[in-house]
């Protein structure tokens, strides 16, 4: 099974800074890599698909980059409403899985 | 717009069975593979399972196979998985949720719905 990892697993910002968060796989998964926003209480949210596509009705603030094993969320300037948990997903083969999570709180 | 709507979760003992309900509008849901996705309490994301759209293909997490079986009736557009021979560590939230695209697994799940508790308790 291919294991993902995430860097930080939390982080504390203020609004405006920028953040990024890492993401690896334990083997290549090509760009099939995925990222979730996730808020207590409501669903996970798909931001970005194939490593680097945004999410229709997605802020442009969110972006993503990498192929093979390493990844990049980035957050180009933090809303209030970017407070949460980011989780990457791997959809390269089953079992399709989850990293452990970066949460993000306010400083 | 997607909707997705879960049932069926609640308290049951461990060793015991529970079919959760996934009743999907709003899509094509014949077109679509689905997952189902949990979340314990205090944990992360977990993929459990995932159906293709015409259930050739079917997939597990090692963590549940031989106990959970996925299934799909497409004329009532409903997805459902039957958990048998439940554990405490099965404790969870339980989300279905659709595929970005149709026709492949690779491109995030774009479509969630709001989940039902299952609690495997003594």
């Amino acid at each position: 099974d291919i294991q993902m990892t995430q860097s930080p697993s939390s982080l504390s910002a203020s609004v405006g800074d920028r953040v990024t968060i890492t993401c690896r796989a334990s083997q290549s998964i090509s760009s099939f890599l995925n990222w979730y926003q996730k808020k207590p209480g409501t669903a996970p949210k798909l931001l970005i698909y194939a490593a680097s596509s945004l999410e229709s009705g997605v802020p442009s603030s969110f972006s993503g980059s990498g192929s093979g094993t390493d990844f990049t969320l980035t957050i180009s300037s933090l809303q209030p409403g970017d407070f949460a948990t980011y989780y990457c997903q791997q959809s390269y083969t089953a079992p399709f899985t989850f990293g452990p999570g970066t949460k993000v709180d306010i400083k | 717009e997607v909707h997705l709507v879960e049932s069926g979760g609640g308290l049951v003992q461990p060793g015991r069975s529970l079919r959760l309900s996934c009743a999907a509008s709003g899509f094509a849901f014949d077109d679509y593979a689905m997952h189902w996705v949990r979340q314990a309490p205090g944990k992360g994301l977990e993929w459990v399972s995932g159906i293709s759209w015409r259930s050739g293909t079917i997939l597990y997490a090692d963590s549940v196979k031989g106990r959970f079986t996925i299934s799909r009736d497409n004329a009532k557009n409903s997805l459902y998985l039957q958990m048998n021979g439940l554990r405490v560590d099965d404790t969870a939230l339980y989300y279905c949720a659709k595929v970005r695209y149709s026709g492949s697994w690779g491109y995030g799940m774009d479509g969630w719905g709001q989940g039902t508790t299952v609690t495997v308790s003594s």
